[in-house]
């Protein structure tokens, strides 16, 4: 199994651009969710999502879209980046979103909004 | 989910024990205390987790409570690798769609 993949590793925006962090697990988890971590700070859920077609927001959602069209992937997508966008994003997986589990974290994406 | 309580940094000489404790005094019934941590900007990796009895796996050993309003998390042996930063989450069994939220954490410097 690769685990949690994510795409791509270092990406540089101009204010106002928009682009798609990519996230994917091959292990089949129910649970996927998406954190950012600005420096020096502890990490921050965005969104969330239980399950195919199903999202839900975290701490931090403005200025974030999510989908979940498969088991598989959950892109996030930044409609319009601000430099306050500036941070490491990770994705994580787990195999329910009840019971005892543990959460599998991608590399992270680091993002430079100009 | 019970919020939790970390000191933001600990020394701890390589090759000695390393405690690093948890405070989580508004722990519910059904929430299990949780250990990450995160070594250098890699993200976060699952260490040990436990309900209300001691738990030991090939990493760490977990010392909750009687009344499980406080944690410590133990490296037998830290090496220099075990630098990192240790997050505790607290976390419902039951949630449907939980979601987890990590603190600040505690950052270790294991020192040679």
């Amino acid at each position: 199994n690769a685990g949690v993949t994510q795409t791509p590793k270092f990406q540089v925006l101009k204010t106002g651009q928009s682009m798609t962090l990519q996230c994917a697990q091959d292990m089949n988890h129910e649970y996927m969710s998406w954190y950012r971590q600005d420096p020096g700070m502890g990490l921050r859920l965005i969104h969330y999502s239980v399950g195919a077609g199903i999202t839900d927001q975290g701490e931090v959602p403005n200025g974030y879209n999510v989908s979940r069209s498969t088991t598989e992937d959950f892109p996030l997508r930044l409609l319009s980046a601000a430099p306050s966008q500036t941070s490491v994003y990770f994705c994580a997986s787990s195999y329910t979103t009840s019971g005892v589990n543990e959460q599998f974290f991608g590399p992270g994406t680091r993002l430079t909004v100009l | 989910d019970a919020k939790t309580t970390q000191p933001p940094s600990m020394d701890c000489a390589e090759g000695r024990a390393a405690n690093l404790p948890c405070n989580h005094s508004t722990i519910s019934g059904n929430e299990y205390v949780y250990w990450y941590r995160q070594i250098h900007s890699q993200g976060p990796q699952y260490i040990i987790h436990g309900l209300k009895n001691n738990e030991t796996n090939e990493m760490a050993s977990l010392i909750i409570t009687e009344d499980r309003k406080s944690s410590t998390l133990i490296l037998p042996h830290a090496t220099l690798r075990d630098t990192a930063v240790y997050y505790c989450i607290v976390r419902s069994l039951y949630t449907g769609g939980f979601k987890t939220i990590f603190g600040a954490g505690t950052r270790l410097f294991v020192k040679a």
